[in-house]
């Protein structure tokens, strides 16, 4: 059964500084990967997509990379602001549908001015 | 449309009552996805949507759930006899079978509480 998990579970810091956000999973056999980022009563917004091909994508100020091997991925953010406050979720599929996205438990991110 | 679109935003029901969460996907999304998200829990998979049919229901937590796509677009998931354990956040999501397969676009969610 695939487990995902995310580490910090919380994160706090103060405006401007780059940080890393950890993924690790426990079935390497991935279709693809993809980061989500939540707003308190919203819903998911897709931030980045890795195919299980693919190394690393990058989006702005957002990079993530994916480690299929050794079953991790890190959402890397440079010069942090306050409105990247949100939860951040990391999200797997085994299936090439892209059906049953295993989720883990989300990072929450405050970015203190 | 736009984005996913998911009504109601809030319900509130009485313990025992039906209710049905309605999700319009993005236009030519074949793929539609039933997720469930509990107070202090992670995203739950419930039911999985290509075209109208249902490859993967194995989500579903009981038989007081079921869901029906119609014309590959719109998509009604209903909770028979709700409970209280069934209050949660309930989200849909659409995907594309394309460049970037399998990546998924959510809707901001219905909210059920059940008294």
């Amino acid at each position: 059964k695939q487990e995902v998990t995310q580490i910090p579970a919380a994160l706090s810091v103060p405006e401007g500084e780059n940080l890393v956000l950890n993924c690790s999973f426990t079935d390497s056999a991935i279709y693809n990967l993809q980061w989500f980022r939540q707003d308190p009563g919203k819903g998911l917004t897709s931030l980045l997509l890795i195919q299980s091909s693919q190394r690393e994508q990058t989006s702005g100020r957002l990079n993530a990379s994916l480690d299929k091997s050794s079953g991790r991925s890190t959402l890397y953010i440079a010069a942090s602001q306050p409105g990247d406050s949100a939860t951040y979720l990391c999200a797997v599929s085994i299936e090439t549908s892209g059906s049953r996205l295993t989720f883990g438990e989300g990072t929450q991110l405050t970015v203190n001015p | 449309g736009a984005g996913v679109s998911q009504s109601p935003s809030n319900k509130v029901t009485e313990k025992g009552k039906d209710v049905e969460l309605r999700c319009d996907p993005i236009s030519g999304h074949t793929a539609l996805y039933w997720y469930r998200q509990s107070l202090g829990q992670g995203l739950e998979f419930l039911i999985y949507f290509q075209g109208n049919s249902a490859p993967d229901k194995s989500g579903l937590p009981s038989d007081r759930f079921s869901a029906e796509r119609t014309g590959g677009s719109v998509s009604t998931l209903t909770i028979q006899r709700t409970q209280q354990e069934d209050s949660a956040v309930y989200l849909c999501a659409s995907s594309f079978w394309g460049r970037n397969t399998g990546e998924l676009f959510f809707g901001e969610g219905s909210r059920l509480t059940v008294l």
